[in-house]
């Protein structure tokens, strides 16, 4: 069974611009958390997705918002874009999000974000 | 606010000793808590430990919670170059998909 898929694994982009990260969960996972990652914060949470439908957000700003489609890929887009956004972004799937063993998230590589 | 704080934040060891890893938790509605192994990118899963008292285990890996005293450890014993990694715990709560996260042990296993 394949893995979480994220693509593309490195983006570098300037001040202003905007950017569109892509996940494919594990077949038959139909919830999507995403996650980013820096030295001084570590991995914090984004937002959660579930039958297209975000169940959850963490406390970032609104430039950060994602979606998800009815195969259950998803999608997170960060619009104009400053250097405190330059982190790795990690998606993890899981098989409903909630209860047991269901509850457990799988991580992809991630996508490496620069902005210069 | 949910606050997960793990130590040591690094460990040196050599092949062959046993290490424990700390986590402790404040995590609102909590449900579960969850042990990752992170070596280059993608966080890889060890344990879930939802009850308190049930050890569970892996190979040279074993874990632990304790619900009273909102802790949880991940022992490793015999360990090896392998073992070098970044050691992730997280708490999950009753609230859809949010995993909050220690900032993690850094272990480093010499020959």
């Amino acid at each position: 069974k394949a893995g979480v898929t994220q693509t593309p694994r490195y983006l570098i982009k300037t001040r202003g611009q905007q950017v569109t990260l892509s996940c494919s969960p594990i077949s038959g996972h139909r919830s999507v958390s995403w996650y980013q990652q820096t030295p001084g914060q570590g991995l914090q949470f984004l937002f959660e997705y579930f039958s297209e439908t975000q169940r959850n957000k963490g406390n970032f700003p609104g430039r950060f918002s994602g979606r998800q489609f009815s195969n259950s890929r998803s999608e997170m887009n960060v619009s104009t874009l400053e250097l405190g956004d330059s982190a790795l972004y990690l998606c993890a799937s899981s098989l409903t999000g909630t209860g047991g063993s269901q509850n457990i998230q799988y991580f992809g590589a991630g996508t490496r974000l620069s902005v210069l | 606010e949910d606050k997960v704080v793990q130590s040591p934040l690094s460990l040196v060891v050599h092949e062959g000793d046993t290490v424990t890893l700390n986590c402790s938790y404040e995590v609102t509605n909590f449900r579960s808590l969850l042990w990752y192994k992170q070596e280059k990118k993608a966080p890889t899963f060890l344990f879930m430990l939802t009850s308190s008292g049930i050890e569970k285990k892996s190979g040279r890996l074993s874990s632990i919670l304790d619900k009273k005293e909102l802790f949880s450890i991940l022992n490793i014993t015999a360990t090896q170059t392998g073992d070098s990694a970044v050691y992730l715990c997280a708490g999950l709560e009753t609230a859809y998909g949010k995993l909050t996260f220690g900032q993690g042990t850094i272990l480093t296993v010499h020959p």
